[in-house]
């Protein structure tokens, strides 16, 4: 069974950083590329950011480039994000997804979020 | 920016109905269209991918149609679990993560 769990998420100051974790099972982590996706509060899905399956390429949305920076390691089966210079419209739900396949941008699996909050 | 509408942004039928959702692309996505659904405190769940195809594991009552800039889920009999949010994705701007619709509510009448 496919299994993300992110962790991390906490309440932080503007301006402050953060990392965030997902540990990933039941699948062969190092085959795929992966993604964040955030939803604020209340409101829709945004992409944030992927890596691809050996970690050299990485691509970001521009609300975040910059300031943010995707890293994995696979063997340990995990993936993060590096969150720097936090904006209080940073704040939401940070999953962690899978890529159905190559570069689709298609997420077959998502974890169930780490919540960060950005506020003074 | 590729920008996506969804139509209606609520739904309301009963258990039994045909549901159809509307997303329109800002320009042509091909047919690079996904569709999520999500349920209140749970994460999303992939649909279908590529316009038209189902997901692994999703019921045959889900199906996804459409190219270019118009697009429609259809739900052809609404089981009581299918009461969520649903959301179309566009993945033109590849390697890019693409972007999502508003998200269209399928509440109970």
């Amino acid at each position: 069974e496919v299994q993300l769990v992110e962790s991390g998420g906490v309440v932080v100051q503007p301006g402050g950083s953060l990392r965030l974790s997902c540990a990933a099972s039941g699948f062969t982590f190092d085959d795929y590329t992966m993604h964040w996706v955030r939803q604020a509060p209340g409101k829709g899905l945004e992409w944030v950011s992927l890596i691809s399956w050996d970690g050299g390429s990485t691509y970001y949305a521009d609300s975040v480039k910059g300031r943010f920076t995707i890293s994995r390691d696979n063997s340990k089966n995990s993936l993060y994000l590096q969150m720097n210079s936090l904006r209080t419209e940073d704040t939401a739900l940070y999953y962690c997804a899978k890529d159905i396949i190559g570069y689709s941008s298609s997420f077959d699996y998502w974890g169930q979020g780490t919540l960060v909050t950005v506020s003074s | 920016e590729i920008v996506l509408t969804q139509s209606p942004a609520t739904l309301s039928l009963s258990p039994g109905e045909r549901a159809t959702l509307s997303c329109r692309a800002s320009q042509s996505v091909s047919s690079y269209l996904a569709w999520y659904q999500q349920k209140p405190g749970q994460a999303p769940r992939l649909l279908i991918y590529d316009a038209s195809n189902r997901a692994t594991g999703i019921p045959a009552r889900f199906s996804g149609s459409g190219s270019g800039t118009d697009f429609t889920l259809t739900i052809s009999s609404l089981e009581p679990e299918d009461f969520a949010v649903y959301y179309c994705q566009q993945r033109s701007n590849w390697p890019l993560g693409g972007t999502f619709g508003p998200g269209t509510k399928v509440d109970i009448k």
